[in-house]
C-alpha cells in the first residue's frame, strides 16, 4: 500500500452538475477525513468517518454535500448541483486508531466549476 | 471562534535557519501539528506537539507553549527543496484527526 489515493485528480464541470470523488485510504486505517482547500488557505475540515460510521460533519457543509464509506473501506464525496463556489481542492486523509498527530493526505481532487 | 495566525511569507537563504511562528485561539486544544505542502502536492506531516517543549526530527524542530497558545517550527540547514508552504494545525477536538489549519506560510529559500 503506497498511501491515500484519490480519483479523479482533476474534474471540470458545469454549474448545476453533480460530481463524485473517491478516496482509498491506507488499508489499515480506520479513520477517514475529507478536507477542502482553496488557494492561499489551509485545509478546512468537512467530515469524518470511523470505519463505516460518519461521526461528524462540518456545519459549513451544505446539504448538497454527502459522503459515504460503505464497508469502512473507500469513501465517496458527492456534490450535487455544483456552484462556482465549490471550486477547490478536495483532500482525503486517513489515520489509524493510535493517533500520533499525523494525518496521511492524498494528492487531492481538484474541482473547477464553470 | 477558531483562529490560527502565522506569517504569510518568509524568505531565507540556503544553509540558514528559519522559524515559523503560530499563535492560536481555539475552543479546545489537544495538540499542534505542522505540515509541509509543495505546490500541487499533498500536505505531508512534519511534527506534532501535545505537551510543552521542543520536539526534534532531523533538520526540523517544533516547539509548543500551551500557556502562551504559541508554537513554532524551526528549520535548520535550509535547502532549496524546503521551499514550500507550511501549515500549523490545532487538534481542537477529541476527534483525533479533526484539526483547524492556519492559512499557511510560504517559505522561499534562495541560493
Amino acid at each position: 500500500d503506497t498511501g491515500v489515493s484519490q480519483d479523479p485528480r482533476h474534474k471540470i464541470t458545469k454549474r448545476g452538475q453533480n460530481v463524485t470523488f473517491r478516496c482509498d485510504p491506507i488499508s489499515e486505517h480506520n479513520r477517514l477525513y475529507w478536507y477542502r482547500q482553496t488557494l492561499g488557505q489551509g485545509p478546512e475540515f468537512l467530515t469524518y468517518f470511523q470505519n463505516e460510521a460518519q461521526l461528524e460533519k462540518s456545519r459549513l457543509l451544505s446539504d448538497r454535500f454527502s459522503a459515504e464509506r460503505p464497508k469502512g473501506s473507500f469513501s465517496t464525496l458527492e456534490i450535487q448541483r455544483t456552484e462556482q463556489g465549490d471550486s477547490a481542492m478536495y483532500l482525503c486523509a486517513s489515520s489509524g486508531t493510535g493517533y500520533t498527530g499525523e494525518l496521511f493526505f492524498g494528492e487531492g481532487s481538484r474541482l473547477t466549476v464553470l | 471562534g477558531q483562529s490560527l495566525e502565522q506569517p504569510s511569507e518568509v524568505t531565507a537563504v540556503e544553509g540558514a535557519i528559519v522559524q515559523i511562528n503560530c499563535t492560536y485561539q481555539t475552543s479546545g486544544f489537544y495538540g499542534l501539528s505542522w505540515y509541509q505542502q509543495h505546490d500541487g502536492g499533498a500536505p505531508t506531516f512534519l511534527s506534532y506537539n501535545a505537551l510543552d517543549g521542543l520536539e526534534e526530527t532531523g533538520r526540523f524542530s517544533s516547539f509548543l507553549s500551551r500557556s502562551d497558545s504559541y508554537g513554532y517550527l524551526l528549520l535548520q540547514e535550509l535547502q532549496m527543496k524546503d521551499s514550500a508552504s507550511y501549515f500549523c494545525a490545532v487538534r481542537d477536538d477529541t476527534n483525533a484527526g479533526k484539526s483547524t489549519f492556519g492559512d499557511g506560510t510560504t517559505l522561499t529559500v534562495k541560493p
